[in-house]
């Protein structure tokens, strides 16, 4: 069956980098897009951007250009996202979902918990 | 970027009410319009994809229509387990999401 596990929680400094993964199975990697979403607490969904986990292309929401960056390995059906230079305004759940096209997203991570504090 | 808007951002509603969720887009986005329900500490569900198709094994009593910067989502019947957060977004361009709205018990 189709899952797709992230990465704990982490707890960050403000200025600090985080790396978030999610790791998928049960299905072919490379021929699903890949999404990244976040929610801050009792906020609305924002979306971050996607990676194409065949090609590595990605494609990033305006607002984080610059300070995101996702990549994957194809060894271990594994995609990545890391946001940095982070502030107190990046604490939020992280989710990583599959895309199907046209259909939408059919499946999500569980959820990261990035908490950025001094 | 496409900003998208949905009203009202919260209702009360009792079991068995019809409930409406309005969305618009900044701009046309042809039928390129998800639903999704969210429930607290849970991921978001796809509903509705393509403004009206129903995602399989998402009861009939959710519907959806519109086009353009329009779009609705209905709920014919609510029951228990549908009180949540309900989110519209559009992948016409790079995705947004409306900013939510909320259905509690009344």
């Amino acid at each position: 069956q189709v899952n797709l596990v992230q990465s704990g929680a982490e707890v960050k400094k403000p200025g600090a980098s985080v790396k978030v993964s999610c790791r998928a199975s049960g299905y072919t990697f490379r021929n699903y897009y890949i999404h990244w979403v976040r929610q801050a607490p009792g906020q609305g969904l924002e979306w971050m951007g996607i990676i194409n986990p065949n090609t590595s292309s990605t494609s990033y929401a305006q607002k984080l250009q610059g300070r995101v960056t996702m990549t994957r390995d194809t060894s271990t059906s594994t995609v990545y996202m890391e946001l940095s230079s982070l502030r107190s305004g990046d604490t939020a759940v992280y989710y990583c979902a599959r895309d199907l096209g046209a259909p939408g997203v059919d499946f999500w991570g569980q959820g990261t918990l990035v908490t950025v504090s001094s | 970027d496409i900003q998208m808007t949905q009203s009202p951002s919260s209702l009360s509603a009792s079991v068995g009410d019809r409930v409406t969720i309005t969305c618009r887009a900044s701009q046309s986005i042809d039928n390129y319009l998800y639903w999704y329900q969210q429930k607290p500490g849970k991921a978001p569900m796809l509903l509705i994809y393509g403004a009206s198709s129903l995602r399989s094994g998402v009861p009939s009593r959710f519907s959806g229509s519109g086009f353009g910067t329009e779009f609705t989502l209905t709920i014919s019947g609510l029951q228990p387990e549908d009180f949540a957060t309900y989110y519209c977004q559009q992948s016409y361009t790079t995705w947004t999401f409306g900013p939510g709205t909320k259905v509690d018990i009344k």
